[in-house]
């Protein structure tokens, strides 16, 4: 069974200017969830998506936004990029609902803005 | 909300000795409880789960108890190894509260000396 793969997974950005970074979950999982992984800030929770709808959003402003596709593919884009937005951002997909509700997490993708 | 408290590192420890990190939460429901570890430029890796009061998770000698009455999920190993240098994270998910969210403390660095 495939895990969860992060594309890509290096990624150097010049400040204000925008990226994306895609995330496809383990097969069968609706869920998928990222995370911002900083020296400072440790993990930071961004968003979540299941089946397509967003179910709940960490606190971080409006640059950061994502969605979820039919096929439970998620993308997430941070617009007009600031030096502290370097980060390792993690993707994490479960099956959302019940009990088992373990993420399984990616290999993350790491973003230097310079 | 929720919170997730570890004890601060780094630890080092000698090959063979005893570990234990300590892990406690804050709640409003009843949470599954989780350790992750992270190796050096890796995402993170489910470790070990419980998901009700007094369950004890064990995987690869590691083993945590979920205490419900002291809200802890302290990790703990017999006898290290190297290999276990690593980021141990604990955390939390709420599928009736919070769906689709982790929280996470902020890791402890764990590093194994021969």
């Amino acid at each position: 069974k495939a895990g969860v793969t992060q594309t890509p997974r290096y990624l150097i950005k010049t400040r204000g200017q925008q990226v994306t970074l895609s995330c496809s979950p383990i097969s069968g999982h609706r869920s998928v969830s990222w995370y911002q992984q900083t020296p400072g800030q440790g993990l930071q929770f961004l968003f979540e998506y299941f089946s397509e709808t967003q179910r709940n959003k960490g606190n971080f402003p409006g640059r950061f936004s994502g969605r979820q596709f039919s096929n439970s593919r998620s993308e997430m884009n941070v617009s007009t990029l600031e030096l502290g937005d370097s980060a390792l951002y993690l993707c994490a997909s479960s099956r959302g609902q019940g009990a088992n509700t373990e993420a399984f997490f990616g290999q993350g993708t790491r973003l230097t803005v310079v | 909300g929720d919170s997730v408290t570890q004890m601060e590192g780094p630890v080092t420890l000698s090959e063979e000795a005893f570990l234990t990190i300590n892990c406690t939460y804050t709640a409003t429901g009843y949470p599954s409880l989780f350790w992750y570890v992270q190796y050096p430029g890796e995402g993170l890796q489910l470790l070990l789960k419980a998901t009700k009061a007094d369950d004890k998770g064990s995987n690869k000698g590691f083993e945590a108890t979920y205490r419900k009455e002291t809200t802890s999920f302290h990790l703990e190993k017999g006898s290290v190894q190297v290999s276990d240098s690593a980021v141990y994270f604990c955390a939390l998910s709420d599928p009736n509260t919070n769906a689709g969210k982790s929280t996470f403390g902020d890791g402890t660095t764990l590093t194994v000396k021969p």
